[in-house]
């Protein structure tokens, strides 16, 4: 079965430092999206692209965080300087466009667990 | 821009019995409403979605009511298994996008 992957599961950094996620989506999938989960919340939106073009990146932090999807397949989620407050698990999930809006699916990889120290 | 509600924050259901989580958005949607379930560890994973057109929708032992009228919808989860011991989040369709509410994090006693 097909599965969205995503690196590393888990990164330890100290503050001021950079870090970087990758996320590779389901194959086929033109839609990606970052979401970030503060422990005992629920995930919100980071950034959305299609293709290679961002969709919608209303809440992403743009002092300090970037993102990239340079061929329109694999993105690279980057916070610089890291800040105590980013210790999350960050999220990619994938879809057909459109498709959530007749299923309601995102298909969500493992999540990558920062901490920073 | 969506708003989306859901409560209780945790639950504690015996094994067999019903557990019942709810949800509330705030602005009108034509699309789907999903409910997801997380593993510790694990990404969300879709569990069962309802057309906001429809009143209810049952899958094995999961069940979500929608009060179109209310904004509100629940998920019931009958016969509850320590298996299903995990994370529910609930969605609302914003624009272009789902908005999660906070989760309820259940836990089924043997």
């Amino acid at each position: 079965e097909a599965e969205v992957a995503q690196s590393p599961r888990y990164k330890i950094t100290e503050k001021s430092q950079a870090v970087a996620f990758w996320c590779d989506p389901i194959s086929g999938h033109a839609t990606l999206y970052w979401y970030r989960q503060i422990l005992g919340q629920g995930p919100e939106l980071l950034v959305q692209f299609q293709d290679e073009s961002v969709v919608d990146d209303s809440q992403l932090p743009k002092d300090r965080f970037s993102a990239e999807r340079l061929k329109g397949v694999d993105s690279t989620l980057k916070i610089q300087p890291a800040e105590l407050g980013d210790s999350a698990m960050y999220l990619c999930a994938s879809s057909h466009p459109y498709r959530p809006r007749a299923t309601g699916e995102l298909f969500f990889g493992e999540g990558s667990r920062l901490t920073v120290l | 821009q969506q708003q989306v509600k859901q409560s209780p924050q945790s639950l504690i259901v015996q094994k067999g019995g019903i557990s019942i989580i709810n949800c509330a958005y705030e602005n009108t949607a034509f699309d789907y409403f999903p409910w997801y379930q997380q593993f510790p560890g694990k990404g969300p994973a879709l569990l069962i979605a309802i057309r906001p057109d429809v009143s209810e929708k049952k899958e094995g032992r999961f069940t979500i009511s929608f009060n179109k009228s209310a904004k509100q919808f629940s998920l019931h989860i009958m016969d509850s298994q320590p298996g299903d011991s995990a994370t529910y989040f609930c969605a609302a369709p914003g624009a272009q996008k789902l908005v999660f509410g906070q989760g309820t994090r259940l836990t089924i006693n043997p």
